[in-house]
């Protein structure tokens, strides 16, 4: 692989069931990143994580959770989904913060 | 928080134009990169350039960090330019990105 993988490409979920959306870098890119992109909403960091074994939040982070146990990979889960989580949800990395992220594909989400 | 303002919202254009792009910020930044997110949604990184003149065959980018502004300049527009481009701006000790709502370029043949 090369670049930032994600899985699934598309998912539709129940309201109330649990979900992890996979993100794969092969980049060694020390920081990883979730956004969420919804329709006149832009982009938005719903969390971050600078190294191996660190988070944080972002803008929107209510809802979901992350963890960073290596360098490439950064699940981020929705513990119970909720409509208002429907969404296109684009994982990004970069060498360390602050610095060029680069995108993955993206999840559609739609949680009914 | 920091705004983030691109203009125009919208830009229509035949093959072979020129177009600019502006991004305006409300605070300093230690970071700004430009995207372009193709109409199968997949966002690419153009240029990170939080000051400074950067260029990438038809594409060039300026940002005057002192005046909060950055501006992409795409020249021979091609269809294959179509898509949504985003500014994206990182406020000093913030950690975070923070997007425009984009500019919707359209290229027609």
């Amino acid at each position: 692989i090369a670049g930032i993988t994600q899985a699934p490409t598309s998912q539709i979920l129940a309201a109330g069931r649990r979900m992890t959306l996979r993100c794969t870098q092969d980049m060694r890119h020390n920081a990883m990143y979730w956004y969420r992109q919804d329709l006149g909403l832009g982009l938005r960091l719903i969390h971050y994580s600078n190294t191996a074994g660190t988070t944080g939040k972002g803008e929107v982070p209510d809802g979901y959770s992350v963890s960073r146990a290596n360098t490439d990979d950064f699940p981020l889960t929705l513990a119970s989904a909720v409509p208002s989580q429907t969404s296109v949800y684009f994982c990004a990395s970069s060498d360390s913060l602050g610095d060029e992220q680069f995108f993955g594909p993206g999840t559609r989400l739609t949680v009914l | 928080g920091i705004q983030v303002e691109q203009s125009p919202p919208d830009l229509i254009l035949q093959e072979g134009a020129n177009s600019t792009l502006r991004c305006n910020f409300s605070d300093s930044v230690n970071n700004l990169q430009w995207f372009h997110q193709n109409p199968w949604g997949q966002l690419i990184n153009l240029f990170y350039i939080p000051s400074g003149t950067k260029q990438n065959g038809r594409l060039s980018a300026t940002t005057v960090a002192t005046e909060r502004y950055s501006l992409l300049y795409i020249s021979s527009s091609q269809t294959t330019d179509s898509g949504v481009y985003f500014c994206a701006v990182e406020r000093w000790g913030a950690q975070k990105l923070v997007f425009g709502q984009g500019t919707r370029l359209t290229i027609n043949p």
